[in-house]
């Protein structure tokens, strides 16, 4: 059974601050996926990404297929940034989540 | 404006009850796929389709039920409710590629309570 593994499970950090947010899976995939659910349960897709790395504003993904590690950073955080953090790894049409990581950023 | 829709938002019922949870999306997407949210579990996926009469379980189908007659709507049923199966539930769309899914767009969420 595949299995996704989140680090930490909850941070918390001061605005301005460098985040790291890692992720583990045990088996070949075809995608890593990067979720963000705000604190109202709204859920938005942030990154799909297969190799290397991807960058959008201050957030920046990357993936190691050889270690099947993806991490997702976050740059100069700010309160707004405060979410859920959730990876999906997929196998083809099947997605499997981690349990998400509670970041806070305080002001 | 692209949009993944759910209904209802709320939803309280009793135990046997049958219930549906519809969704649509406006993209004209292939994939779409129902996934529940649990505390200390997570999202974990219930049924996904690649297409329309294309319908496979995920990894916690049972007491479910889904369609898809057209590519817009994917319904999830519940034929008989039960309490294990009050939780947040997420519908969500996307397109396939050769990698397979694609970014998912997920829909607003609809809370269930069965009693």
């Amino acid at each position: 059974k595949n299995e996704v593994e989140q680090s930490p499970q909850n941070l918390t950090a001061q605005e301005g601050e460098f985040i790291t947010i890692n992720c583990s899976y045990s088996v070949g995939i075809s995608a890593l996926h990067w979720l963000q659910q705000h604190p109202g349960g709204g859920i938005v897709s942030l990154f799909m990404l297969s190799s290397g790395k991807k960058k959008h504003g201050r957030l920046i993904a990357t993936i190691n297929i050889q270690e099947k590690h993806s991490s997702l950073h976050i740059t100069a955080s700010h309160p707004r940034d405060s979410a859920v953090y959730i990876c999906a790894e997929t196998s083809g049409s099947r997605l499997t989540f981690g349990e998400g990581t509670q970041l806070t950023v305080n002001p | 404006e692209a949009q993944v829709t759910q209904n209802p938002r709320y939803l309280i019922t009793v135990t046997g009850k049958k219930l549906t949870v519809t969704c649509s999306q406006n993209m004209n997407h292939e994939y779409m796929s129902w996934y529940r949210q649990d505390p200390g579990l997570g999202l974990r996926q219930i049924y996904y389709s690649m297409n329309v009469e294309v319908t496979d379980k995920g990894d916690v189908p049972e007491g479910y039920k889904v369609s898809r007659k057209e590519k817009r709507n994917f319904p999830l049923i519940l034929e008989s409710p039960s309490p294990n199966q009050t939780s947040l539930y997420f519908c969500a769309s996307s397109f396939v590629s050769a990698r397979g899914v694609n970014e998912q767009f997920f829909g607003p969420g609809t809370r269930l309570t069965v009693l």
